[in-house]
């Protein structure tokens, strides 16, 4: 049983438009999300994360929400780049607050 | 500063054969975790150290996986005897505490037949 939900496998955007990607997760207990971003042939990258007490985080180009009363976050990138293009996961620590329970990703292709 | 090594970076074998991974977290890095990777699904934890003891071997698949981190440095992930269903990309990560940030290794991606 997937406690984080990535639902969307696959987003196309153009250059120089807002990418958002989706992430709904079941376990209320959940206080912190991260996003990690993953090339081909490399390991996940982490790329920005929110705690619980919070309902928005920004650095850069890179905005993640968080609704916590629909259990639902969502990662922007604005401007979307060519570079940009790789697969997103979506993740929660346990309860133990170690092992990271990851989404199944969803790939963004940004074309110029 | 090094990152989260990881060797093979390929490995393909066939079933009923042993296959030994091999993780170098970054230096300093006490926790070590383990995640696997079938293809199209989530990245699923497997097991994590502290130091050279196992904290949490909760996602373990079975008793055909062992994994050690003598010495608290480096880790192996050893399959034996491997079958079909093993097929995937073993991710290792690091990190300084149990709650910061896991940085994670290029993966071992290994195929068996």
């Amino acid at each position: 049983d997937q406690q984080v939900k990535q639902n969307s496998p696959s987003l196309s955007v153009q250059e120089g438009r807002i990418s958002i990607l989706n992430c709904d997760y079941t376990n209320s207990m959940f206080d912190y999300f991260l996003w990690y971003k993953k090339y081909p042939a490399e390991g996940p990258t982490f790329l920005i994360s929110i705690s619980s007490i919070k309902d928005k985080n920004e650095d850069g180009r890179f905005t993640v929400f968080l609704n916590k009363s629909a259990k639902h976050l969502s990662l922007h990138i604005v401007p979307s780049q060519p570079g940009d293009s790789a697969v997103y996961f979506c993740a929660a620590p346990n309860q133990a607050g170690t092992a990271l329970i990851f989404g199944k990703g969803t790939t963004l292709s940004v074309s110029s | 500063e090094a990152g989260v090594t990881q060797f093979p970076s390929h490995s393909v074998i066939e079933k009923g054969q042993t296959v030994t991974l091999r993780c170098d977290p970054i230096s300093g890095h006490d926790n070590l975790y383990w995640y696997r990777r079938v293809m199209g699904k989530e990245i699923k934890f497997l097991l994590h150290f502290v130091k050279e003891s196992k904290q949490d071997e909760s996602g373990m698949p079975n008793n055909r996986f062992l994994a050690e981190r003598t010495g608290g440095t480096y880790s192996t992930l050893k399959v034996q005897p491997a079958e079909l269903e093993d097929s995937g990309v073993y991710f290792c990560a690091s990190s300084r505490g149990p709650m910061e940030t896991q940085y994670f290794g290029p993966g071992t991606r290994l195929l068996v037949l």
